[in-house]
């Protein structure tokens, strides 16, 4: 089975703050994905990368950056938190497969439950 | 862009009835794939079941199915038999057959609360 490892469940920070969120796949996956996740709001796209030191912006990037110096490993960074950052962060991977296979579901860490105050 | 709606933000129903789940997606696309989600308290999301919008046939995983009407943009989950452990949030996803990126659209979320 295919394991998204996030780093913490639970984190609380204070406005201003550096924080990071790390996010570890054990499946030699190529696509990873950061999503935050609000209540009616489903899930909402903040980055994610295709490769090693690769990234694209998805729909709600600002306020945010990543990281992925190795393949098995893609951080969230929240250059200065503030308080309308506070959300459940969700790390998702998947195998790099197009055409028959295109139908390859995401697979999901546990969550991180980010508190801002 | 490509928006996913789901118009019930929650849903009930009584152990071993039927339920079903409501989806609407927009795209001007022809080839895309189709997700549903679950979403239990424990809160990993795992997937429910899946269509690839060339099928014309119904995608069906044992107690879950989906009626997918291209025309319509409708993707809806039916869940036959239900039970306890199929309270959760459903999430539906809609995913370009043309991004290479492989990012997925989700809609809001239907939280099902199953009733004993």
């Amino acid at each position: 089975d295919v394991k998204v490892t996030q780093s913490s469940r639970y984190l609380v920070k204070r406005t201003g703050e550096k924080v990071f969120l790390e996010c570890v796949q054990d499946m030699d996956h190529e696509n990873m994905f950061w999503y935050r996740q609000d209540p009616g709001l489903g899930l909402r796209l903040i980055y994610f990368s295709y490769d090693v030191k690769m990234k694209e912006k998805g729909d709600i990037p600002e306020g945010y950056s990543v990281s992925r110096e190795k393949k098995e490993r893609f951080s969230l960074i929240l250059e200065s938190a503030s308080t309308n950052q506070t959300s459940m962060y969700l790390c998702a991977s998947r195998p790099f497969f197009t055409g028959i296979e295109g139908n390859q579901p995401q697979h999901f860490g546990d969550g991180t439950r980010l508190s801002i105050l | 862009a490509q928006t996913v709606t789901q118009s019930q933000p929650e849903m009930s129903v009584q152990e071993a009835e039927t339920v079903t789940l409501s989806c609407t997606y927009d795209t001007s696309e022809s080839d895309y794939y189709l997700f549903w989600y679950k979403q239990p308290p424990s809160r990993q999301m795992i997937l429910v079941i899946r269509q690839e919008a060339y099928k014309q046939q119904n995608a069906t995983e044992n107690r879950f199915s989906v009626n997918f009407q291209k025309a319509a943009k409708s993707f809806s989950l039916k869940i036959s038999d239900s039970q306890l452990g199929d309270a959760a949030m459903y999430f539906c996803a809609y995913r370009s057959a043309l991004d290479a990126g492989n990012m997925l659209t989700f809609g809001g979320g239907t939280r099902l609360m199953v009733k004993p």
